[in-house]
């Protein structure tokens, strides 16, 4: 069994300080982790993903995540949040194999940006 | 190139109608996977279609909700006998076989059931 915990339902930033958006998962085995960001009215989106390449991944807009297995945390960040950053935001865990396939979705954070 | 659409974007019915939710995947991806997100909370796996079988039905909430897919391409979502509490945004999403960790969502479809 696999679960995904997004530790803070709504985050609210000023613009320019930093972005933390907290992950933490329990899976059985190795899993792939996503952040997808989902705005206003508009489709999900990818961020960026890990699949046991580079612990610390690199997505669009700016975003990072680093996995951290020890602490079973996949959290994203960003240096400077810009307005544009407000919308919700969800962890992801995959987990595949032959013949099997189970994707587990947090609840997602809502982030906020004051200007 | 085009992305996934689904249509209809929004669709209220009354309590106990069918509807039928229609998903158009991108050219190729042969992996299909439909999801709900209820208000206030997370996206919930409902199926995933590796070309027109479906391997994975364990996300379904009830006998009422199936789904099926044709020619590796257009899958259709169907409820039965809807219930308020069936109303979400029902969301599809494709990927090719060999990077199902990226999927590629459509735009939903709101449904409300009054």
């Amino acid at each position: 069994a696999q679960s995904v915990t997004q530790l803070d339902s709504h985050v609210s930033v000023s613009e320019g300080t930093p972005v933390l958006l907290r992950c933490n998962y329990s899976s059985s085995y190795s899993p792939s982790l996503f952040w997808y960001v989902q705005h206003p009215n508009k489709g999900l989106q990818l961020l960026l993903k890990y699949t046991s390449a580079a612990t610390l991944v690199k997505g669009i807009n700016g975003f990072e995540a680093e996995f951290k297995k020890s602490e079973t945390s996949f959290h994203l960040t960003k240096p400077s949040a810009h307005m544009s950053d407000a919308a919700e935001y969800f962890c992801v865990v995959i987990l595949s194999g032959a013949g099997s396939y189970q994707l587990t979705f947090g609840k997602g954070t809502k982030l906020s940006v004051i200007p | 190139g085009a992305g996934v659409s689904q249509s209809p974007s929004n669709k209220v019915t009354e309590k106990g109608k069918d509807v039928e939710l229609r998903c158009d995947p991108i050219s190729g991806h042969t992996a299909l996977y439909w999801y709900r997100q209820r208000l206030g909370q997370g996206l919930e796996f409902l199926i995933y279609f590796q070309g027109n079988s479906a391997p994975d039905k364990s996300g379904l909430p009830s006998d009422r909700f199936s789904a099926e897919r044709t020619g590796e391409s257009v899958s259709t979502l169907t409820i039965q006998r809807t219930q308020q509490e069936d109303s979400a945004v029902y969301l599809c999403a494709s990927s090719t076989p060999f990077n199902k960790e990226t999927q590629y969502f459509g735009p939903g479809t709101r449904l409300l059931v009054l």
